[in-house]
């Protein structure tokens, strides 16, 4: 059973392009987050989502950033015109219900924004 | 907003020796999480404690959570190098979905 995927592993864009971060959530799992982890710090919730439907996006900035999980496909975040500040590990977690069970995380896509 | 609180952020301890790590949670959560991650890598679920009292074993970890004191530790027993890593424990906010993770514990085994 093949774990949470990512990609790209890695991402270099340059301030003001376009950044898009895919997830494919284990087999059988239906719920997706993504989570940030600047360095030296503690993972930070941004989103929640479920086939087609944003549960909560409270985490997540509300300029610049977008995340979708269509009902075929991985869930894409989305992040417009980066900036400096957006360079960081973007990890994506799946789980098969919420809250009920633990969620795996995938191996993470770290932007780099020169 | 839960809050959680790791310490020590860094510990170098020799191979053989035991420790604990600590973790510190500001409001009632249902359940707690330890994770442990190696640099670049991702997160691996090592515990997950659901009641007071819990205490959980795997190898040379031991983890246990005490919800009155609001508290759960990670107790180490005879490090060996292998175990060189970053530790986050984490607890589910109010939403019942989102983790909010302490900063992390940085381990490194030194023989």
């Amino acid at each position: 059973n093949a774990g949470v995927m990512q990609n790209p592993r890695h991402l270099v864009r340059r301030r003001g392009q376009e950044a898009r971060l895919r997830c494919s959530p284990m087999k059988g799992h239906s719920h997706v987050y993504w989570y940030r982890q600047l360095p030296e710090e503690g993972l930070k919730f941004m989103v929640y989502l479920q086939k087609e439907n944003i549960i909560d996006e409270s985490g997540m900035p509300k300029e610049r950033f977008s995340a979708e999980f269509p009902k075929e496909g991985p869930s894409i975040l989305r992040i417009q015109q980066v900036v400096r500040g957006d360079s960081a590990a973007y990890f994506c977690a799946s789980s098969s219900r919420d809250s009920e069970e633990t969620q795996y995380f995938g191996p993470g896509t770290r932007l780099l924004v020169l | 907003e839960l809050k959680v609180e790791q310490n020590p952020l860094f510990l170098s301890m020799q191979e053989g020796k035991n420790y604990t790590i600590y973790c510190n949670y500001s409001t009632t959560s249902d359940r707690l999480y330890w994770y442990r991650q190696d640099p670049g890598k991702s997160l691996e679920s090592l515990f997950v404690l659901l009641s007071n009292g819990a205490v959980k074993q795997e190898g040379r970890l031991m983890a246990s959570l005490d919800t009155k004191a609001r508290l759960s530790t990670l107790h180490i027993t005879a490090a060996v190098h292998d175990l060189s890593a970053t530790y986050f424990c984490a607890g589910l906010g109010d939403s019942g979905y989102a983790l909010n993770f302490g900063k992390g514990t940085s381990l490194l085994v030194t023989p």
